[in-house]
């Protein structure tokens, strides 16, 4: 089944720990992307990769990080992470083809506390 | 500046008639594809519908139809014959393509009335 894998669903953890959220497509999809969503602002773009090795910030990157270092995978990682990270973050992928749709993960609901 | 604007936080229309949900954008850029999103309850997002900037003819998918007014940078989603299982936040983004960029819109909560 073609999906985004997006682990873990839920994460309650504490300032300054750092953790990474993994995401993983197996489309073959050269773009993919982070978003956070907050209630009344939709979503916002973290940070995006249109290939291996290829990654670039979206319009809130601070205190996050990215790495591309295979096509499948594009994990999110916060080094040290704030309670204003509180937030439901959602990877997804496409084809990097005008007309394609995007496939999004289920969604990873974090809470710092 | 690029932007997303939906003016709708909230919507009712009753099953069976049709809705139009609202967005407008903002970009100066003139390569750009609009997207529709769905997010029903359960917190799932789910694409529905694609315009390019080039695109002469409206998009259609099924019951989703997208009302495309380069002129005025509007791009609404017009949902025939609604039903309950519509009843979801329904989030519109474009991707500006020189950079690769994606903006969504605040969201419009669509409710479907029996």
């Amino acid at each position: 089944e073609a999906q985004v894998t997006q682990n873990p669903r839920y994460l309650i953890t504490v300032t300054g720990k750092k953790l990474t959220v993994t995401c993983s497509q197996n489309m073959n999809h050269e773009y993919m992307s982070w978003y956070r969503q907050d209630p009344g602002l939709g979503l916002r773009q973290i940070y995006y990769s249109m290939n291996v090795e290829v990654t670039d910030k979206g319009d809130v990157p601070e205190g996050y990080k990215v790495s591309r270092k295979e096509k499948r995978n594009f994990p999110l990682i916060l080094e040290s992470p704030s309670p204003n990270q509180t937030s439901l973050y959602f990877c997804a992928s496409s084809l990097d083809r005008e007309r394609y749709g995007y496939t999004f993960g289920s969604g990873t609901r974090l809470t710092v506390v | 500046a690029q932007k997303i604007t939906q003016t709708q936080p909230g919507m009712f229309v009753q099953e069976k008639e049709a809705v139009t949900l609202d967005c407008t954008y903002d970009t100066s850029d003139p390569s750009y594809g609009l997207f529709w999103h769905k997010q029903p309850s359960s917190g799932e997002m789910i694409f529905l519908i694609y315009q390019g900037s080039y695109d002469q003819q409206n998009a259609t998918e099924g019951r989703y139809s997208l009302n495309f007014q380069k002129a005025r940078k509007s791009a609404n989603l017009v949902i025939s014959a609604s039903q309950l299982g519509d009843s979801a936040m329904y989030f519109c983004a474009m991707r500006v393509y020189n950079f690769n960029k994606f903006y969504f819109g605040s969201g419009t909560k669509l409710n479907v009335k029996p």
